[in-house]
């Protein structure tokens, strides 16, 4: 969508760090989320993140927000072959139900043995 | 975790006939569900919200008389493509929601629609 932005591909070694980036234009927003899909399957919450905080960390995955710049970023990592999928943030802005929330086209990342 | 099904998950029809797909909560309530379009590389797009027991509201520029929501019971939403052409060919994506911390969203695996 364009008020959210994600750069389309992002390729890693197995084993390196993936950091997909993420810029939103609404800052209403009470939490930011990112979104995993494999191939014909839908989507699978990965984790969120509050609008109030600056980190979250959820085993291998750490999410950065930059409420100033409206930036998010989601690092994976050791990341690994099944990782391999469109990763979609997306931003409810000031809707209270997540399902009215805003997609970003998705990155496809793309771990190479 | 919740579990969210879609019924079927690939249909080829002709042009001209409806399709019917079905979204159902396997294991929750979900007052509210939730109708995406996906085109290739694309991002989701949203339809509509489908409320059990009362009409969809749809978004803008999406044609409720084609794209026809029921949220018969806090289980299953329907969507039925009505006189479907090739340019309706789609991964549909049905989403449940369910309130709480961040208003988790489950979705379902998608299916996909392909008119002939």
């Amino acid at each position: 969508g364009e008020d959210v932005e994600q750069s389309l591909f992002l390729s890693v070694r197995e084993g390196d760090s993936s950091v997909i980036n993420c810029t939103y234009t609404d800052s209403s927003s009470t939490y930011l989320y990112w979104y995993k899909q494999e191939p014909g399957a839908g989507l699978q919450l990965l984790t969120y993140i509050f609008s109030n905080m600056d980190m979250k960390q959820d085993q291998r995955l750490t999410v950065l927000l930059n409420k100033k710049d409206k930036h998010l970023s989601l690092r994976i990592a050791d990341t690994q072959t099944g990782d391999s999928a469109i990763y979609f943030c997306a931003d409810p802005k000031s809707n209270t139900n997540a399902g009215k929330s805003t997609f970003g086209d998705g990155t496809t990342l793309t771990v190479k043995p | 975790g919740a579990v969210v099904s879609q019924h079927p998950s690939w249909v080829i029809c002709k042009s001209g006939t409806s399709v019917k797909i079905e979204c159902r909560s396997l294991d929750f309530q979900a007052t509210t569900m939730f109708w995406y379009r996906q085109f290739p590389k694309q991002s989701l797009m949203l339809m509509a919200t489908s409320n059990e027991g009362s009409k969809a509201t749809y978004e803008q520029g999406v044609e409720k008389d084609k794209f026809l929501i029921n949220h018969a019971s806090l289980t299953l939403s329907t969507l039925t493509v009505t006189s479907a052409h090739p340019e309706d060919s789609s991964f549909y994506i049905c989403s449940a929601s369910v309130a709480g911390v961040a208003d988790t969203q489950y979705f379902g695996p998608g299916t996909r629609l392909t008119v002939l």
